[in-house]
């Protein structure tokens, strides 16, 4: 069964920064997509990042680009994302979620989520 | 960039009706779109892939169609667990774009 368990959400000032963690279990962790999206409360979904399998190439959001990195440990099954310059607009939900082998794009397992407030 | 629009939202229903959600994308992405259904307090659930592909294990009633611009999410005799509300999600690139999500409610 796939498990995908995020942590590291808190309350952060502006401007702070966080590391949020997901750990995978149940597949081959090395083999595939991971993704964070993440859900301001009452809203919508919002893609956030991606790293691939291949060569762990990454991709990000507008939104987040310069400030988010995403990155993944195959030896511990795990994913990761450093958040930097938080503002309020960070405040979210966040997922971290797994993409299908044949396109690793589209999200077939997803965490439970990680809550992230961003507020003095 | 390709932007993703959902109506209507919301959308009341009854137990028993059917159900048609519509994703307008704002160029064609021939069949790249996946749904997902998300509860109240739970993370989204993917239902459909490739415009019309089921997932395994979710019910028939669920159904997807259309390709380039335009597509529908249809349930044909809605549940009492189908109350949720449904995202649209491109995802032919690098950067997947969901729409704003519709809601089924009663």
């Amino acid at each position: 069964e796939v498990k995908l368990v995020e942590s590291g959400g808190v309350v952060v000032q502006p401007g702070g920064s966080l590391r949020l963690s997901c750990a995978a279990s149940g597949f081959t962790f090395e083999d595939y997509y991971m993704h964070w999206v993440r859900q301001v409360p009452g809203k919508g979904l919002e893609w956030v990042s991606l790293i691939t399998w291949e060569d762990d190439s990454t991709y990000y959001a507008d939104s987040v680009k310069g400030r988010f990195t995403i990155s993944r440990d195959n030896s511990r099954s795990s994913l990761y994302l450093q958040m930097n310059s938080l503002t309020a607009e960070d405040t979210a939900l966040y997922y971290c979620a797994k993409g299908l082998r044949w396109f690793g794009t589209i999200l077939d397992s997803w965490g439970q989520g990680t809550r992230v407030t961003v507020s003095s | 960039d390709i932007q993703m629009t959902q109506s209507p939202s919301p959308l009341s229903a009854s137990v028993g009706g059917r159900v048609t959600i519509t994703c307008r994308a704002s160029q064609n992405i021939n069949s790249a779109l996946a749904w997902y259904q998300q509860k109240p307090g739970k993370a989204p659930k993917l239902l459909i892939s490739k415009a019309s592909i089921l997932e395994t294990g979710v019910p028939l009633r669920f159904s997807g169609s259309g390709s380039g611009t335009e597509f529908t999410l249809t349930i044909s005799s809605l549940q009492p667990d189908d109350f949720a509300t449904y995202y649209c999600q491109h995802y032919e690139s690098y950067s997947p774009k969901f729409g704003q999500g519709t809601k089924v409610d009663i």
